[in-house]
């Protein structure tokens, strides 16, 4: 069965002070790994896509990796409208066309 | 581009009443999903279509949840009859391509909906 699974649950971080989440995956086949953010009351927000290990994505602040194994989403010098819910997901070939979604990680940044 | 809209944004209703949850994905997107958001489980795909076809519906959670889309721009979820357990957010996504292809998804900002 594909799965999907974040850490931490929860971080927080002082305004400035660098960090990584991590997102560890099994999928049959890895189509993509999809990295969303989702603010309080809203819906998950595309932030990045994935295809194949070694591959690097980086908008603002924000940097996601991705080996066999596990994403990272690197954050440099963060800012408080930083904080939210970062979800991962993965979309595997094996017979099933679901987007696993992990639980995600709860970023607080403090001023 | 408006993005993919749902209504309603709120939703109380008693024990055993029906309710509906609709979904208006964007313009020239082929793949409809609805999903269930809540703290212990996150995101679950309760359904998924693709050209306006059920594809999976494998996690609609029993026979009190029934999905349609009658067009490519409009999808209804139905819960009938209603129960506490079915109380979280459900959230109406879209994507370009089929789901299994990579194309990311495009959600909407969810119906909450509280089952008393």
């Amino acid at each position: 069965e594909d799965q999907v699974t974040q850490s931490p649950e929860a971080l927080r971080l002082q305004e400035g002070e660098s960090s990584s989440l991590n997102c560890s995956y099994t999928v049959s086949g890895l189509r993509g790994l999809f990295w969303y953010r989702q603010d309080p009351g809203k819906g998950p927000e595309f932030l990045f896509t994935l295809y194949s290990a070694g591959e690097e994505k980086e908008k603002e602040r924000l940097k996601a990796t991705l080996t066999k194994k596990e994403s990272f989403l690197h954050i440099t010098a963060p800012k408080p409208e930083d904080s939210a819910t970062y979800l991962c997901a993965a979309a595997g070939q094996g017979g099933s066309e679901k987007l696993v979604f992990g639980k995600g990680t709860k970023l607080t940044v403090n001023p | 581009d408006a993005g993919v809209i749902q209504s309603p944004r709120h939703e109380v209703t008693e024990m055993g009443q029906e309710v509906t949850l609709r979904c208006k994905p964007i313009s020239g997107h082929n793949s409809l999903f609805w999903y269930r958001q809540t703290m212990m489980r996150g995101l679950e795909l309760l359904i998924y279509f693709n050209n306006n076809v059920p594809i999976d519906d494998s996690g609609m959670p029993e026979d009190r949840f029934s999905a349609k889309m009658p067009n490519a721009s409009f999808s209804t979820l139905k819960i009938q009859p209603s129960e506490p357990r079915d109380s979280a957010v459900y959230f109406c996504a879209s994507s370009r391509d089929r789901a299994g292809f990579g194309s990311p998804l495009h959600f909407g900002n969810g119906t909450r909906l509280t089952v008393t």
